[in-house]
């Protein structure tokens, strides 16, 4: 079936340094990738996302990219903050208006 | 209105009980969503409404009963259920149709539901 896969499943970073979190997913239709960051005790939120036609995305501190054809798409944070601290998941639309989520990264950022 | 919300926010039932969350959204989005989320888990898609019809069930055990009464409502119906249901809770919603825009999906805070 169609699924992700996540890497890292732990990040941890010194405040100011770079996270790069990657994901490789299988269904080659794809053509819309968000991500989602998830604090301890609540809600998934959309960070950012991107979509086929573009390969790269940036918002911020935030930049998605996306490799079509190795079907990868990655996440990068750059001079992290410890309120960058959270589960992060990346996901994909895998038909019928349905996400598939990857299991998710935990990033740590040390003060 | 920009946000998904829930009710309960913690719900804590014994396995005789019936019990139902809800979820509103005022987006005007016609697609509706109800996850369940373990601990350090991603969302597990249980259900999805689209124009208030159920489009998709994954397989989720008929204790859980959803049901949409109208396009800003969605409830889940818990009904003797199992202490390993005992989960986080989510909603969300999304737009249906075409654009692309119909992708994004909007996450309510969730109901964090303890099955005794």
């Amino acid at each position: 079936g169609e699924n992700v896969e996540q890497h890292p499943s732990t990040l941890s970073v010194q405040e100011g340094d770079s996270a790069v979190i990657k994901c490789t997913y299988s269904d080659s239709a794809s053509n819309y990738f968000p991500w989602y960051k998830q604090e301890l005790g609540k809600r998934p939120q959309l960070i950012i996302d991107i979509r086929s036609n573009v390969g790269e995305k940036k918002d911020q501190r935030i930049a998605v990219t996306l490799n079509k054809t190795a079907k990868h798409f990655s996440l990068h944070i750059t001079e992290t903050q410890p309120e960058d601290s959270a589960v992060y998941f990346c996901a994909f639309h895998s038909g019928y208006s349905t996400l598939t989520f990857g299991k998710g990264t935990m990033l740590l950022v040390s003060p | 209105d920009t946000e998904v919300t829930q009710t309960p926010k913690h719900l804590v039932m014994g396995m005789t009980n019936k019990k139902s969350l809800k979820c509103e959204q005022h987006m005007g989005h016609r697609a509706m969503y109800w996850y369940k989320q373990k601990a350090k888990k991603p969302p597990e898609l249980m259900f999805v409404y689209s124009y208030e019809k159920l489009s998709i069930n994954e397989s989720v055990p008929s204790r859980f009963s959803p049901e949409c009464p109208n396009s800003s409502l969605l409830n889940l119906h818990l009904h003797a259920l199992q202490p390993e249901d005992s989960a986080l809770y989510l909603c969300a919603s999304s737009q249906v149709g075409l654009g692309e825009s119909s992708y994004e999906q909007y996450f309510g805070p969730g109901t964090r539901l303890t099955v005794t």
